[in-house]
């Protein structure tokens, strides 16, 4: 069964530094990837995908993912941090040879200081 | 609409008490994902459908929860005899396959049993 782990439950970054939030995935197949990020009282929003191809995937906001398979590992990254970018950010998998079900980890709170 | 659309946003019940939460997806989404998000956690899955059948329904936690999508549309997830351990908000998704893999979430229907 695919899994999801982020070992970070909390991130605090200043503003203007470059962030990354960490995600490692375990699937038996071959993975996608996602990245959402949920405000306060929102639903969850995607922001990125890997699907196949290049290793580092952009997405909205100015966010980016890096897939590493030999780690096992998408890395979530943006060059420079705003104020706005706090909030809870989840890693997703699903077995693209399954065409299964989408795991969610348990989240990271990314604050941004000021 | 355009999105998810997910209805009551709001259910407040009674211990023991049936209830039932909908779920509009995207037009054209074949698959539709049920999950269940306790307060600063990750959503934890609970049933995922392709069409009108339920591909997966390993998540859900007992014989009282259950979910129909009877036209391979709009899904309703059912629970009987609430207990209040079953408050949390429900999310629901809907995705269109294959490459276009990610899932849209609606806002969520917040259950309290009381």
């Amino acid at each position: 069964a695919q899994s999801v782990a982020q070992p970070e439950d909390q991130v605090n970054v200043a503003e203007g530094n470059p962030l990354t939030v960490k995600c490692t995935y375990s699937v038996s197949g071959n993975p996608y990837l996602f990245w959402y990020v949920q405000y306060p009282n929102r639903g969850l929003q995607f922001l990125l995908k890997y699907i196949t191809g290049d290793n580092l995937v952009k997405g909205s906001y100015g966010f980016e993912a890096e897939f590493n398979k030999s780690q096992t590992s998408f890395h979530l990254k943006k060059p420079s941090a705003l104020v706005s970018d706090s909030a809870l950010y989840f890693c997703a998998v699903r077995d693209m040879n399954r065409d299964d079900k989408i795991i969610f980890g348990k989240g990271t709170r990314l604050h941004i200081l000021p | 609409g355009a999105g998810v659309s997910q209805t009551p946003s709001n259910k407040v019940t009674e211990k023991g008490k049936y209830v039932e939460l909908r779920c509009d997806p995207i037009s054209g989404h074949t698959a539709l994902y049920w999950y269940r998000q306790s307060l600063g956690q990750g959503p934890e899955f609970l049933i995922y459908f392709q069409g009108t059948g339920a591909a997966d329904d390993s998540g859900l936690p007992n014989d009282r929860f259950f979910a129909v999508r009877p036209e391979g549309s709009v899904s309703t997830l059912k629970i009987q005899r609430t207990e209040r351990g079953d408050s949390a908000v429900y999310l629901c998704a809907s995705g269109s396959g294959g490459e276009n893999t990610e899932a849209f979430f609606g806002q969520g229907t917040r259950l309290t049993v009381v």
